[in-house]
């Protein structure tokens, strides 16, 4: 079966760094996405790995491993706005999403 | 604002009622998506339009009825729903071509309870 794992929930200070990780076993691979998603609001796009490696987007850094089935999401210099849950989804076969269940990130002061 | 917008934002429903949903998308993506996001479970994908044709429907219950009629627009038309049914319903289009990255965009929802 196709399965992806994420931590529930995660907690973390304002002005840290939080890594957030994701494992997945999926019948094929074309590519993880993180998604951010406000509570009571649409999921929004954060960043795409198809290649080992990691890609950096600001504060934000995304890592893959395709041998180990793995990507982690890096968050820097977290800020309040930052609270949100954060959703791993990989591209299988098919070209379609699978998507983990999500990380509820809570920042606190 | 995503470029994808849904009607209505919340709606409270009879099992015996038939109601629609609606989404719109003002990108010029060619593939629309419907998914179902319960508390604390994976969004769960139920129809893919791709160029108007539906890709997949993920053997949801024929009680959720997609329509595509055009690239711009899809409808989820619901009837005799069950109250597991309620849920949060996300619309999502993409621009598919070949094994390109594109990211899906989403709309903001529609919260659905059925009573």
């Amino acid at each position: 079966g196709q399965n992806i794992d994420q931590p529930t929930e995660m907690t973390a200070t304002e002005g840290a760094i939080v890594q957030i990780n994701c494992t997945y076993q999926t019948s094929g691979f074309n590519g993880l996405f993180w998604y951010q998603q406000h509570a009571g609001e649409a999921p929004t796009f954060l960043s795409y790995n198809v290649l080992d490696g990691l890609e950096e987007k600001g504060r934000f850094s995304s890592f893959l491993s395709r041998s180990k089935g793995y990507s982690y999401l890096l968050l820097k210099e977290l800020q309040m706005k930052d609270s949100a849950s954060y959703l791993c989804a990989v591209r299988d076969t098919n070209y379609q999403l699978i998507w983990g269940a999500g990380t509820k990130l809570i920042i606190k002061p | 604002e995503t470029g994808v917008t849904q009607t209505p934002r919340h709606l409270v429903m009879g099992m015996t009622n038939k109601k629609s949903l609606k989404c719109e998308q003002h990108l010029g993506h060619n593939a629309m998506y419907w998914y179902k996001q319960s508390a604390k479970k994976p969004l769960e994908l139920m129809f893919v339009y791709s160029l108007e044709e539906r890709v997949e429907n993920n053997s949801v219950p024929s009680r959720f009825s997609p329509e595509c009629p055009n690239s711009s627009h899809l409808f989820l038309h619901l009837h005799t729903l069950q109250p597991e049914d309620s849920a949060l319903y996300l619309c999502a289009s993409s621009q598919e071509e070949g094994s390109g990255s594109y990211e899906q965009y989403f709309g903001p929802g529609t919260r659905l309870t059925v009573t």
